[in-house]
C-alpha cells in the first residue's frame, strides 16, 4: 500500500486569494514532504516534516505556509501567490527508521494555476 | 553543480526490446538510489531502488544495476511495453538525509 492522497486535483486561484492544498497518508510514515514540479523538470523539494515538526525549509517564500496537524495529514496554505508559482504540487511521505534507504512515495499532485 | 545526471533527455525503443536508462552521480556519500516513472499530469511513481551494498536488484521486468566505482546506475526494462512510455527520473540520497537529489529525467517512448 503506497497511497498518498492529495486534494484538490486542480486549483485555479487569483493572486489575492487564500487557498490550501491537503494531503493524507495512511502508511504510518513519520516523514511528509511538499515538492513543486514544473513542466519538464524534476521535482523540487520545498518542505519536510519529521515527527510532525518542520525539519527542512528550502528557503521557500512565506506566501507558502506548511502545516502538519498530525502524523497523517499535511497542508500547504497559499496566499498572495504569483503566476510563476503555477506548477504541480506534490505531497510525499516516507518512513523514518534510520535504516539504509527510506523510499519516498508521492501522491498524484495538485495542479495549481495562479491567474 | 548537478550531482545526479541523466545525460539522455529522450530514448526511443521498439516494443518487446530492452530499454536501458542511464544515470551518473558525483557524490560518493550517496548510498541509496531510486527510479521513478512519471506520466504527464501525475505524481512520480516509485519503480525500484538499490542500496550501495548491492550491485543489482530485480523486480519483474525491471532491473537496476549499480557500479559504485564508476558512480553509474542503469535501469533495464525487458521486454518493453507501450505502457512504459513515460519520463523516468533517477534519484539518490544517503542515510539520514531527507532529501532526494533527482536527475533531469529521460523521456522513454516505446514504439509498436
Amino acid at each position: 500500500d503506497t497511497e498518498v492522497t492529495q486534494t484538490p486535483k486542480h486549483l485555479v486561484m487569483g493572486m489575492t486569494n487564500k487557498k490550501s492544498l491537503k494531503c493524507e497518508q495512511h502508511m504510518g510514515h513519520r516523514a511528509m514532504y511538499w515538492y513543486k514540479q514544473k513542466a519538464k523538470k524534476p521535482p523540487e523539494l520545498m518542505f519536510v516534516y519529521s515527527y510532525e515538526k518542520l525539519s527542512i525549509n528550502e528557503s521557500v517564500p512565506s506566501r507558502f505556509s506548511p502545516e502538519c496537524p498530525n502524523s497523517s495529514l499535511l497542508n500547504l496554505h497559499l496566499h498572495a501567490l504569483q503566476p510563476e508559482d503555477s506548477a504541480l504540487y506534490l505531497c510525499a511521505s516516507s518512513r523514518l527508521d534510520g535504516g539504509l534507504g527510506n523510499t519516498i512515495y508521492f501522491g498524484e499532485g495538485s495542479w495549481l494555476t495562479v491567474v | 553543480d548537478q550531482q545526479v545526471k541523466q545525460n539522455s533527455p529522450s530514448l526511443s525503443v521498439q516494443e518487446g526490446r530492452i530499454s536501458i536508462l542511464n544515470c551518473d552521480y558525483t557524490n560518493s556519500m550517496f548510498d541509496y538510489f531510486l527510479w521513478y516513472k512519471k506520466y504527464p499530469a501525475e505524481g512520480p511513481t516509485f519503480l525500484i531502488s538499490i542500496s550501495s551494498i548491492k550491485d543489482k536488484n530485480e523486480d519483474g521486468r525491471f532491473t537496476v544495476f549499480l557500479n559504485k566505482s564508476a558512480k553509474h546506475l542503469s535501469l533495464h526494462i525487458v521486454p518493453s511495453q507501450p505502457g512504459d512510455s513515460a519520463v523516468y527520473f533517477c534519484a539518490a540520497t544517503f542515510r539520514g538525509a531527507q532529501k532526494l537529489v533527482f536527475g533531469q529525467g529521460t523521456r522513454l517512448t516505446i514504439n509498436p
